[in-house]
């Protein structure tokens, strides 16, 4: 099993800043996942990703598959980027995923 | 966004009854999934479907099971639902190579 480990679990940040979300894993991978979680809602895939750097609006992903490590940034933050960000492994044998806890990001205006 | 709806969104139910939880796709795709999503844990696997009839166990599996009897739809029972089983499911779809995972919407199950 790929651990999947993200950090912080907990962020707070000014409008307008840049965030930073980390992820780290154990095993090499076939993708990088990120994605997004509102409070109450649903989940949607931000990013798939097995090299390089990927960009959507303010949103980057990057992954270092010699580090093992993936970064979401967020440019400009603005309140309504409040929300969970996960990042997930896979697929794996099976087409499993491994899925990180989540870093809970507060944009304050 | 890729077709894919939960029902019902909100479930209360009593120790010891049975209850299902469906999931459906209308963008064919192969692989479904059902995760329970708990405070402290990451998103957990319970079983998935990589075909009609085709179904696997995932790391949390005991006291559910599954049923794909067409490929849009993935059924999630709970036999005889413990108040363990309170928690949030999401059904995602893809995830084969090169594609990404598409969720629903969730249901909010509470087992009293």
């Amino acid at each position: 099993k790929n651990e999947v480990e993200q950090s912080p679990q907990n962020l707070t940040a000014q409008e307008g800043e840049f965030i930073t979300i980390n992820c780290s894993y154990s095993v090499g991978i076939s993708a990088l996942h990120w994605l997004q979680q509102h409070p109450g809602g649903g989940i949607v895939s931000l990013f798939m990703l097995s090299s390089g750097k990927k960009k959507h609006g303010r949103l980057i992903a990057t992954i270092n598959i010699q580090e093992k490590h993936s970064s979401l940034h967020i440019t400009a933050s603005h309140p309504r980027d409040s929300a969970v960000y996960i990042c997930a492994d896979g697929p794996n044998t099976g087409n499993q995923f491994y899925f990180g806890t989540g870093t809970s990001l507060t944009v304050i205006p | 966004d890729a077709g894919i709806t939960q029902s019902p969104r909100h479930k209360v139910t009593e120790t010891g009854t049975p209850v299902t939880l469906r999931c459906h796709q209308t963008e064919n795709h192969r692989y479904m999934y059902w995760y329970r999503q708990d405070p402290g844990h990451g998103l957990r696997l319970i079983h998935y479907s990589y075909g009609v009839k085709d179904t696997d166990k995932g790391e949390v599996s005991d006291g559910y099971s599954v049923s794909r009897s067409k490929t849009e739809d993935f059924l999630l029972t709970l036999e005889s639902a413990t108040s363990s089983q309170t928690s949030v499911y999401f059904c995602a779809i893809g995830g084969g190579a090169n594609e990404k995972l598409f969720f629903g919407s969730g249901t909010q199950l509470s087992v009293l």
